[in-house]
């Protein structure tokens, strides 16, 4: 399968752990974007990577998480001190460098559903 | 915020035309209209996109109206597999940035 993979599909922490998801794009697909989805809400806009480069953050991202993409390949999403609140389903997605298709579809991956209990 | 109105849920019967609509009275010119679908427990699935022409591909057809101001996503025959939320989205061609979700229309395909 070339689609987004993300792991782990579901984590289940206790309140005041620290958390790390991973989330490998397609290949070659430079642009990567993170996403937060409660139950019955569409998906929030986390943060943006454009190769190794953290481009955009959401005010969602308080201090506790941090993102990274260091070779530009997969990314990480990490929540310190989780709290019941970080509860959600982290969505991970990518697309390829602009200029090879003007419109191209964010690629979404399945997610890693967190509950913090 | 999401730039667009959808009604909150709708049914359709297995076999018929499911006709999803979509209000985007603010659009600006180089703004596109996407459509997405999320199936239970899965990512966000891209289902088509146009900016003024209607388009058809092999999973649904976009009519958008001439004033651009709405659209309609329309599933020729539905199944019980299209049960989804459907998201409708502006976007911005020439940024190629992050798409805003609204709430979405949840579809209800009844056998």
């Amino acid at each position: 399968d070339t689609g987004v993979s993300q792991n782990p599909r579901h984590k289940i922490t206790k309140r005041g752990q620290n958390v790390t998801f991973r989330c490998d794009p397609i290949s070659e697909h430079n642009r990567l974007y993170w996403y937060r989805q409660t139950l019955g809400q569409g998906p929030e806009f986390l943060t943006y990577f454009q190769n190794e480069a953290q481009l955009e953050k959401s005010r969602l991202l308080s201090d506790r998480f941090s993102a990274e993409r260091p070779k530009g390949s997969f990314s990480t999403l990490e929540i310190q001190r989780t709290e019941q609140g970080d509860s959600a389903m982290y969505l991970c997605a990518s697309t390829p460098p602009r200029g090879s298709s003007y419109n191209s579809p964010l690629h979404f991956g399945n997610g890693t559903r967190l509950t913090v209990t | 915020d999401a730039k667009t109105t959808q009604p909150p849920s709708m049914d359709c019967a297995e076999g018929r035309a499911a006709n999803l609509p979509c209000n985007h009275s603010t659009i600006s010119g180089n703004e596109y209209v996407y459509w997405y679908r999320q199936i239970h427990s899965q990512g966000p699935q891209y289902i088509i996109h146009g900016l003024k022409n209607n388009e058809t591909n092999e999973m649904a057809s976009l009519i958008i109206t001439e004033d651009r101001k709405s659209s309609t996503l329309i599933l020729p025959h539905a199944t019980l597999r299209d049960t989804a939320v459907y998201y409708c989205i502006v976007r911005v061609a020439s940024e190629d940035d992050k798409i805003i979700f609204g709430k979405g229309t949840r579809l209800h395909i009844l056998p």
